[in-house]
């Protein structure tokens, strides 16, 4: 079964540059939910998206925007980065054929600011 | 997330059942999950509950929710070294549009 896809899959960026990562939803979803995760801790919510528009809000710095698009791949954003944005950041998506509370996950970018 | 908790280590022995325990403190939770991470490797969706519910059994996995005591445990039977992975209990509610707030994970280490 298809999964969800993250591109790209490991990013190197300096600090006060700026990054877009991508995100392509299993077939049918419509719910796109983005999640940080730095080393030793757990995934913080940070942005979520239905049907191409903002749904809810958690710990997202100003720094950073995120949007869906028209055939549900989403992209976030991040500018300025620092040195403490170095983490896992996944992607997960909901909706289509299975229900609306179970999220599946992509594996992930890791995203390294020097 | 600060609002649940989970213990950090749990090592067993092949063959044995292994319990993950958890504590939330929003009542209002709906769904109760457990994802399971394995090192490097994205979250892997193993089970959730509904809040209304007790127990749900799935092959291996057994849930349990103690609801008055906020409490939820993942018993997984047999385990195997394959299972040694972080497993994270989480908890959403649908009108956060069910985004999950996680426990620090619980790290599993299964020996021969």
């Amino acid at each position: 079964a298809a999964g969800v896809i993250q591109s790209p899959r490991h990013l190197i960026k300096e600090k006060r540059e700026t990054a877009t990562l991508k995100c392509y939803p299993i077939p049918r979803h419509d719910t796109v939910y983005w999640y940080q995760q730095g080393p030793g801790q757990d995934p913080q919510f940070l942005i979520s998206f239905y049907e191409k528009m903002q749904s809810d809000k958690g710990s997202i710095p100003d720094r950073f925007s995120a949007q869906q698009f028209s055939d549900y791949h989403s992209e976030l954003n991040m500018s300025s980065l620092e040195l403490g944005d170095s983490a896992l950041y996944f992607c997960a998506s909901s909706g289509g054929d299975s229900r609306a509370n179970e999220q599946f996950f992509g594996p992930g970018t890791r995203l390294t600011v020097l | 997330g600060e609002d649940v908790e989970q213990s950090l280590f749990l090592s067993v022995r092949e063959g044995d059942s292994s319990v993950i325990n958890c504590t939330y403190t929003d009542s209002s939770s709906t769904y109760l999950y457990w994802y399971k991470q394995e090192p490097g490797a994205g979250l892997q969706l193993l089970t959730y509950i509904f809040s209304n519910m007790d127990m749900k059994q799935d092959q291996r996995l057994t849930v349990l929710l103690n609801k008055k005591d906020k409490h939820l445990s993942l018993r997984i039977a047999d385990t195997q070294t394959g299972d040694s992975a972080i497993y994270f209990c989480a908890e959403a509610k649908p009108n956060s549009g069910y985004a999950l707030n996680f426990g620090k994970g619980t790290s599993l280490l299964v020996t021969p």
